[in-house]
């Protein structure tokens, strides 16, 4: 089955390291999003990717960075710069940017500081 | 810019009573509008969409929004809960036709009692 898988599913971090988190997804999709959700706050966009090579910062985008150097892959590292990483972690795609199909979503990977 | 409200962070049903989830939005360009559910520990799935055409949207597990324009409103219903509707919800708004970013609300938690 199609779809997009987010790995681990829970993630521990110590003080002053980067941690990586994976999204992959075998839908073919052109555009990847990763999303960050605290309680009560929704989700708020961090980085997304409309095609191979090319992402734009989303609305908190301060320390975290991306890369898309392959259609199906969208990793997201969590600097130590992030001073406040634990959350939620949701990667998003689409088909591209004239499709007229929602945003599918993996399941998540949830981040703590140990 | 746009946003999207949702009014009361937790809702509380009883089985069989009606749902009516509020959500109110902010756009300076006609809407696309979306609701999405969200299962602890989970990504979210799509409920339903408003595009263009039929302002009584129908989604999936008998629930259902009406665009309402003059209102500024999205509200998401469902004439009869049931346990498995307990799950977060999500209103989101978009002002490209191919999704490209979603400004999504914080979330309204649906608890269904006995």
């Amino acid at each position: 089955d199609g779809g997009i898988t987010q790995s681990p599913k829970y993630l521990f971090r110590k003080e002053g390291q980067n941690v990586t988190l994976s999204c992959e997804q075998n839908l073919n999709h052109d555009a990847m999003y990763w999303y960050r959700q605290d309680p009560g706050q929704g989700l708020r966009l961090i980085y997304y990717s409309q095609i191979v090579n090319d992402f734009q910062k989303g609305d908190i985008a301060e320390g975290y960075s991306v890369s898309r150097e392959k259609k199906e892959s969208f990793p997201l590292t969590v600097t130590s710069a992030q001073k406040n990483p634990t959350a939620f972690y949701l990667c998003a795609s689409i088909p591209g940017l004239n499709s007229n199909q929602p945003q599918h979503f993996g399941d998540g990977t949830r981040l703590s500081i140990l | 810019a746009q946003s999207v409200t949702q009014l009361g962070s937790h809702v509380s049903v009883s089985e069989g009573a009606l749902v009516l989830l509020r959500c109110n939005y902010s756009s300076s360009v006609p809407p696309y509008l979306f609701w999405y559910v969200q299962y602890p520990n989970q990504g979210l799935q799509l409920l339903l969409k408003y595009t263009t055409g039929a302002t009584l949207v129908k989604g999936i597990n008998g629930f259902e929004a009406e665009f309402k324009k003059s209102e500024t409103s999205f509200h998401l219903t469902k004439p009869s809960a049931h346990m498995s509707d307990a799950a977060e919800y999500f209103c989101a708004v978009s002002v490209n036709p191919g999704y490209s970013t979603l400004t999504f609300g914080k979330g309204t938690m649906l608890l269904v009692s006995p």
